[in-house]
């Protein structure tokens, strides 16, 4: 089974520009999630998609990022204009629906990672 | 919010066993995931643990206590290939929160 692939595996781009990053999920993980690690940081919650509709996107930073899911299956990310501080790895994950354990307890189901996409804004 | 602190670095023998711990402080618990990831790659998925108690798999394990807030996994019989950075991830409404990471070194 494939796992999560993203592309570009590496983008250098100069401050103004606009970057698209693209996020292909595990087939039939209907939860797909962004992330991104800055440097010397920890991997920070961007948002999160169930199908094509945003779950939660409180993690992203401001209005010149926008993620898009059309269809349900991948994702793209864009970034315009792109900031130095934008620079960063960009991670993508993906899962099945949560089960349903014992009681009302849910089981959170695995977030698979992609390898990531190391973006430089210069 | 959500807060998650574990060791920055740790070195450890080829062979021998070590404990890296984690501890969080949390809004809202889902779960606890520890993560491997070797510089370059992808965060590999290694343990879950939502219960209090020791879940093993294989020469890891991981450890939960909720009413503590404290999780530690164990890797033991150490190899050169486990050298790598371990992630702590807290699961709270489906969003991973995840500690800085622990880089691991194994030394021969």
């Amino acid at each position: 089974e494939a796992g999560v692939t993203q592309f570009p595996s590496h983008s250098v781009i100069e401050k103004g520009q606009t970057v698209t990053l693209r996020c292909d999920p595990i087939s039939g993980h209907d939860n797909l999630y962004w992330y991104r690690r800055v440097m010397g940081k920890e991997i920070k919650f961007l948002l999160h998609f169930v199908k094509e509709s945003k779950q939660d996107e409180s993690g992203m930073p401001n209005n010149r990022f926008l993620a898009e899911r059309t269809g349900g299956t991948y994702s793209t990310l864009k970034v315009q204009p792109a900031e130095l501080e934008d620079s960063g790895v960009y991670f993508c994950a993906s899962s099945p629906p949560p089960r349903r354990a014992s009681g009302t307890s849910l089981f959170q189901e695995t977030q698979y990672f992609g390898p990531g996409t190391r973006l430089l804004v210069l | 919010g959500q807060n998650i602190d574990q060791p920055t670095e740790m070195t450890a023998t080829e062979g021998a066993i070590v404990q890296i711990n984690c501890t969080y402080q949390t809004s809202g618990f889902n779960g606890l995931f520890w993560y491997q990831q070797h510089a370059g790659e992808a965060p590999t998925f290694l343990s879950y643990n939502v219960l209090d108690g020791l879940e093993e798999k294989g020469r890891f394990s991981s450890f939960l206590s909720r009413s503590k807030g404290y999780s530690y996994l164990l890797l033991k019989e150490l190899q050169m290939k486990d050298s790598a950075s371990y992630l702590c991830a807290v699961n709270g409404n489906e969003k991973l929160t995840f500690g800085t990471g622990t880089r691991l070194t194994i030394i021969p």
